[in-house]
């Protein structure tokens, strides 16, 4: 059982577009961290959101945190091709086993 | 400075060798993990140390074996690998483990089993 579940699971868009990746769950999260990574490269941290209800900025990445920390959202503005990577969400949870939990992961491809 | 460090790169070896995979940072941070990861797969955790023990082990094969030497050091030791374990390893550190922590990453050692 998946229990962050990402979608879409793949993307491919013209530059220019724009785009939500979505990452939900039935169960309640303390944060939600997104990266991205690129093949054979670590992830690289991109924001860690905590509060329900909270939204970040990044240039032209905004971050989302639900109101009831279960879900979160990716937007991603005028997408360019130095976006495309794997784009991956994570939960830490204070019960239970105290590790991340990964999404499964959005590739998002940005053509030229 | 968000720095996590893995050598080597790379590594190829064969079934009945033994090797050696090295993560280190020096964020101060007092948790440290290793992930596990398939091409086109999110990572898969491993192990967790906390405060220089291991805190979970997430029913990993014993051929391999975790090692921590201090607060900034972290080892994975590999012996009579399968070629099922070729994967991207990934070593990460946070402050201490806990939920709302930020994990960093390092860039990984692509190892191929032979």
């Amino acid at each position: 059982t998946q229990l962050l579940e990402q979608s879409p699971q793949f993307l491919s868009i013209q530059e220019g577009e724009n785009l939500t990746v979505y990452c939900n769950s039935s169960s309640v999260f303390s944060s939600l961290q997104w990266y991205r990574q690129e093949p054979g490269e670590g992830p690289v941290l991109l924001v860690t959101v905590v509060t329900g209800g909270e939204v970040k900025k990044l240039k032209r990445l905004t971050f989302q945190f639900g109101d009831a920390r279960k879900d979160s959202s990716l937007h991603i503005t005028a997408a360019q091709p130095g976006d495309t990577g794997l784009y991956l969400c994570a939960g830490g949870r204070d019960t239970g086993r105290r590790a991340l939990t990964f999404g499964s992961g959005t590739r998002l491809q940005v053509q030229p | 400075d968000t720095e996590v460090t893995q050598t080597p790169k790379h590594l190829v070896m064969g079934m009945t060798n033994k090797k050696s995979l090295k993560c280190e940072q020096h964020m101060g941070h007092r948790a440290m993990y290793w992930y596990k990861q398939k091409a086109k797969k999110p990572p898969e955790l491993m192990f967790v140390y906390s405060y220089e023990k291991l805190s979970i082990n997430e029913s990993v094969p014993s051929r391999f074996s975790p090692e921590c030497p201090n607060s900034s050091l972290l080892n994975l030791h590999l012996h009579a690998l399968q070629p099922e374990d070729s994967a991207l390893y990934l070593c990460a550190s946070s402050q201490e483990g806990g939920p709302t922590d930020t994990q960093y990453f390092g860039p990984g050692t692509r190892l191929t089993v032979l």
